[in-house]
């Protein structure tokens, strides 16, 4: 059973802190996507990855960046965090060749 | 880029009632369509895909439609239960491509 974990469950972090997301897959899966999921706006993609040092933006990438060092490891980072990013973020991943994601549990980030 | 969406926002229905949910996608490259659940404090799980070289697919109370030249495609949830209960995604993908969000459902089922 493919196994995604996110380090935090809740953070409250203040504006203009640098912010760190972690998500670990314990599946060998290549590809890494990170969402957040705002009441009414469902699930909006943030950046994803399809391989080790590589990452692509999607739909909301300003204000975020990314890092995939590891094949298992994809970091979401905050670099100056805003109120307007509180949020509940989710990472997921999927086999290069497979279909359907698989969820972590989500970090609910509050900014303040 | 793809856009999906996803009516109605929410749906309220009494116990043993149908639900449908519907979905509407933009680009006619996409092939891939999956629904999710989210129960309340837990992560999406996939319910129920399916790809276009089929119209439907059926999983017990669940199916999906599809429509390909509508680009449209919908959930079914037949005898709905209490557990039914939690906000249904339905997504859009060519391939195994990156998935795009419908604004997601709210489904209540009363006892």
């Amino acid at each position: 059973d493919v196994k995604v974990t996110q380090s935090s469950r809740y953070l409250v972090k203040r504006t203009g802190e640098k912010v760190f997301l972690e998500c670990v897959q314990d599946m060998d899966h290549e590809n890494m996507f990170w969402y957040r999921q705002d009441p009414g706006l469902g699930l909006r993609l943030i950046y994803f990855s399809y391989d080790v040092k590589m990452k692509e933006k999607g739909d909301i990438p300003e204000g975020y960046s990314v890092s995939r060092e590891k094949k298992e490891r994809f970091s979401l980072i905050l670099e100056s965090a805003s109120t307007n990013q509180t949020s509940m973020y989710l990472c997921a991943s999927s086999p290069p060749r497979g279909y359907g994601y698989t969820f972590g549990s989500g970090t609910r980030l509050t900014v303040v | 880029g793809e856009n999906v969406e996803q009516h109605p926002s929410t749906l309220s229905v009494q116990e043993g009632d149908s639900a449908v949910i519907k979905c509407t996608y933009s680009d006619s490259a996409s092939n891939y369509f999956p629904w999710y659940k989210q129960e309340l404090g837990k992560r999406p799980q996939l319910i129920i895909d399916i790809r276009s070289n089929v119209g439907e697919k059926k999983d017990q109370r669940i199916a999906v439609t599809l429509n390909k030249t509508a680009k449209h495609f919908s959930l079914h949830i037949t005898e709905t239960q209490p557990e039914d209960s939690a906000v249904y995604f339905c997504a859009a993908s060519k391939g195994t491509d990156k998935l795009i969000f419908g604004t997601g459902t709210r489904l209540q089922v009363f006892p």
